[in-house]
């Protein structure tokens, strides 16, 4: 099925720790991003591609990475992971020039602890 | 700088009755608006958008919602609520040039009471 494919689904990781949070769409989006969900929070915007090679920085950046090689895939790097950066993460893409007119077809998520 | 509000946490309302999720926004130019439900466990979806044009637009499981360009809403609304939109609800902006940034609000879980 068409869709938003993230991987893992749980995660659990030490202070210090570094992983990848996998994110691959096979609908041809051009425009890709990840949002962290915390209670009271909403969705806040961490990183977002416009295409393979752009790249641009969301409202909380600080201590995620983030790279498009290709239109399908835009994975999320944690440096050295901190509790604050438990949260359910969500990878969400749509087409660029239509956006608007799709909306955004989003993962089912990945949850982090960090302990 | 693009904001969102959405004022209530919560909103409790009878099944059968109407339904209102407020939302409010913030955005230099033209906004684009969304409506998405997040059910437990799961990711957002899609249930309707403003572009332009009619300022009602209509959207999934009977779903529609007003734009109010003089009051920057754009509020939910359902004629009869069912037990099963129970969820939490996000209301998203973007503006319509210079860039793709998404900006949601905190969310409003519905609960409908049977």
């Amino acid at each position: 099925n068409a869709g938003v494919t993230q991987t893992p689904k749980f995660q659990v990781l030490k202070t210090g720790q570094s992983m990848t949070l996998q994110c691959a769409q096979d609908m041809n989006h051009e425009y890709m991003s990840w949002y962290r969900q915390d209670p009271g929070m909403g969705l806040r915007l961490i990183h977002y591609s416009v295409g393979a090679g752009i790249t641009d920085q969301g409202e909380v950046p600080n201590g995620y990475n983030v790279s498009r090689s290709t239109t399908e895939d835009f994975p999320l790097r944690l440096l050295s992971a901190a509790p604050s950066q438990t949260s359910v993460y969500f990878c969400a893409s749509s087409y660029k020039d239509r956006a608007p007119n799709y909306g955004y077809t989003f993962g089912s998520g990945t949850r982090l602890t960090v302990v | 700088a693009q904001s969102v509000a959405q004022p209530e946490d919560q909103v409790n309302v009878a099944e059968g009755n109407p339904l209102t999720v407020k939302c409010t926004y913030s955005v230099s130019g033209n906004p684009y608006l969304f409506w998405y439900v997040q059910y437990p466990n799961r990711g957002l979806q899609f249930l309707l958008k403003y572009i332009t044009g009619d300022n009602l637009v209509k959207g999934s499981y009977g779903f529609e919602a007003e734009f109010n360009k003089s009051q920057t809403s754009f509020h939910l609304k359902k004629p009869s609520a069912l037990v099963s939109d129970s969820a939490l609800y996000f209301c998203a902006v973007r503006r319509s040039s210079g860039t793709y940034k998404y900006i949601f609000g905190t969310g409003t879980r519905l609960k409908v009471l049977a």
